[in-house]
Order: structure tokens, then sequence, then C-alpha cells
């Protein structure tokens, strides 16, 4: 089945660095990858929306500013925290559809990326 | 706006008992709808899908949900539980009319005992 590679799995850093999160499509082509936040035991919050060569489409609420997401190719989605701080520690996922399959309603899943921000 | 609602945080059952874990969803048109698993330490996973056609859909693990359009309700359900079945799990809705981004409810934790 199609795999989705999410990397680093997590990432510690000191309050006003920024993080790079990854996220690879390892099997398939994805037009479009998603980012989603999720608090513990909470839900999955959407925060954007990433199409391939164009600008991620943010969810209201969402500093776009603050998470930069890049999708410069077909199989690669960036999620960049800049400036991170305490508030911003969660779990981070991302999520991709198969261009290759005609109605593409089935999402894949990355394993997540728990950032903390001391 | 799209959203799907998950009524309760927390769900225990018997093993080898009958489980529901209830969605419930607000939609525009037609809904796409979905159920995805996650289990510990591990990403999320598909289960099962509503586009169209039976309202009952079976899915992964012996999962299966019930859409019922008068009662606007998509609940997962599974005749016999078992210990491996706790997780957690998200109900979703695809909007397909606005750009085909994915709305998950709130999670629901279920723990099967023993």
């Amino acid at each position: 089945g199609a795999v989705v590679s999410q990397h680093p799995s997590r990432v510690i850093c000191k309050s006003g660095t920024s993080v790079k999160i990854e996220c690879r499509s390892l099997d398939f082509q994805a037009t479009t990858m998603f980012w989603y936040r999720q608090f513990p035991k909470k839900s999955l919050m959407l925060m954007a929306t990433s199409n391939e060569g164009s600008k991620a489409t943010y969810e209201q609420g969402v500093e776009k500013d603050k998470f930069l997401i890049n999708h410069a190719s077909l199989t690669l989605s960036t999620l960049t925290v800049t400036s991170a701080h305490p508030e911003d520690s969660s779990f981070y996922i991302c999520s991709a559809r198969d261009r290759q399959i005609a109605t593409n309603e089935k999402l894949f899943f990355g394993s997540g990326t728990q950032l903390s921000v001391l | 706006a799209q959203s799907v609602a998950q009524p309760e945080d927390q769900v225990n059952v018997a093993e080898g008992n009958p489980l529901t874990v209830k969605c419930t969803y607000s939609v525009s048109g037609n809904p796409y709808l979905f159920w995805y698993v996650q289990y510990p330490n591990r990403g999320l996973q598909f289960l099962l899908k509503y586009i169209t056609g039976d309202n009952l859909v079976k899915g992964s693990y012996g999962f299966e949900a019930e859409f019922n359009k008068s009662q606007t309700s998509f609940h997962l359900k599974k005749p016999s539980a078992l210990v491996s079945d706790s997780a957690l799990y998200f109900c979703a809705v695809r909007d397909v009319y606005t750009g085909n981004q994915f709305y998950f409810g709130t999670g629901t934790s279920l723990t099967v005992i023993p």
C-alpha cells in the first residue's frame, strides 16, 4: 500500500528556533498534502492544504508566516515552524492523496512528529 | 461548512461484546464519510468509507459502519470486540465542494477490557 514517510518523528528545540518537518510520499505522487496538528487526546486540526507548485491554503486561525509550507515536488511537502514557542508544542501529522487513484478519496498518513519546544 | 461530531470521548466495552463508536455529520450535499483508527505510537490508518451505494459499509479488521441519512449518522460498529481494537477512532468528512479537505471529529478512545 501507499506509504507516507514523515521525518523527524520527534524533535526538541529551544524557544525561538525554527524546525522543519518533512513529509514524503514514497511510492506514489501526491498532488495534495494536508498538515494536521493533534493535541493530546484531541481531534486532528487541519492546518493547511498543500498543493504541488502553488501556495498552501491555510485554515482560519493558522498563521501562515509562522507555519511555512512548501510543496516543491509531487513527493515532498515541508512544514517549517518558525520562531517556535512552547505553545507550538504538539503532534504534527501530514497526509497525502494519491494522484493516480481516480477518485483519490483516501488519505495516507505519515507517522507524525512530536514537537517539544523548551 | 462540513463537520462531524463524535459525542463520546471514551468508550469501554468488554472483549467479545459488540461495540459502537458514534459519529454524526453536518454537510452540504451528499456526504463523503470516513473512519480512521490511530493505534498507540502509530499513524492513522484508513478503516472504511461511505461515498454512495449500500448504507452498510464493511471495512478493515471486521469493522463496519452504517450510513443513516435521516439521522445524519455514520456509527462505527463491530460485532465482537477484541482487546487489540483498543485505539483512538476518528470520524471524518471530506469537503468536496470547496477544496477536498478532510475534517476530523474529536476522536473517541476505545478501550476493550479483557
